[in-house]
């Protein structure tokens, strides 16, 4: 089935880093590609998201791009705050499998620590 | 800018209890979702509802668990007989079309 590797945690860096975080997918179909933000004690907030090949999601400088050839979506950040310490999920929903639900199937989640 | 309200923030329930954790999706929204995350771990699909029925559920969503949506506003979720490992956070989202979400902010259950 449909799934979602991301890397593993925590990622630690001082303010004013460059960020990476990386995700890979694996799908039958053509899925849409989704981060999402969970900050300490808090629900899921969609960052930005990529419906198609090629396209880029942004969203309070963060960026990602969808690359059909890699099965990637990774996300960058030129600079880190200090409050962008948060859990970060990459995820996939394929509008054209399991009867279009849109379920979401979620990697397992990066935790980013930013240090001032 | 329209929210996902989730009640209660917290519960505390004793094994083998019932729970209803309630959700009111945004009101023109079509599709609704329950998702669970067990404490540090990833999100996990549970059950997609639309046009009145499940459309979707996972291998977790077990005969223990049901979705319902009584008025018209409310989405809720029931655990029949809670078990210690149903301990986690549960989210409702809802969607005007598949794909897109807008989630509450989770009720935090804790079975003991």
């Amino acid at each position: 089935g449909d799934s979602v590797t991301q890397m593993e945690g925590p990622v630690t860096l001082s303010e004013e880093a460059f960020l990476t975080i990386n995700c890979t997918y694996t799908a039958t179909g053509y899925p849409s590609l989704f981060w999402y933000v969970q900050y300490p004690g808090e629900g899921l907030q969609l960052l930005l998201k990529a419906t198609k090949a090629d396209d880029k999601g942004s969203n309070k400088g963060f960026e990602a791009t969808y690359r059909k050839e890699t099965t990637s979506f990774h996300l960058e950040k030129g600079s880190v705050q200090v409050s962008d310490s948060a859990v970060y999920f990459c995820a996939l929903s394929d509008l054209r499998g399991s009867g279009n639900t849109g379920k979401l199937i979620f990697g397992q989640g990066t935790t980013l620590q930013v240090k001032p | 800018e329209p929210e996902v309200t989730q009640t209660p923030s917290h519960q505390v329930t004793q094994m083998g209890q019932e729970v209803i954790l309630r959700c009111v999706p945004i009101s023109n929204h079509l599709y609704f979702y329950w998702y669970r995350q067990i404490l540090g771990q990833k999100v996990e699909f549970l059950v997609s509802f639309y046009n009145n029925e499940i459309s979707e559920k996972s291998e977790i969503f077990d005969d223990q668990f049901s979705v319902e949506r009584p008025d018209g506003s409310n989405f809720t979720l029931k655990i029949r007989s809670t078990k210690l490992e149903d301990s986690a956070m549960y989210f409702c989202a809802s969607n005007q079309l598949p794909g897109g979400y807008t989630f509450g902010s989770g009720t935090r259950l804790t079975v003991v």
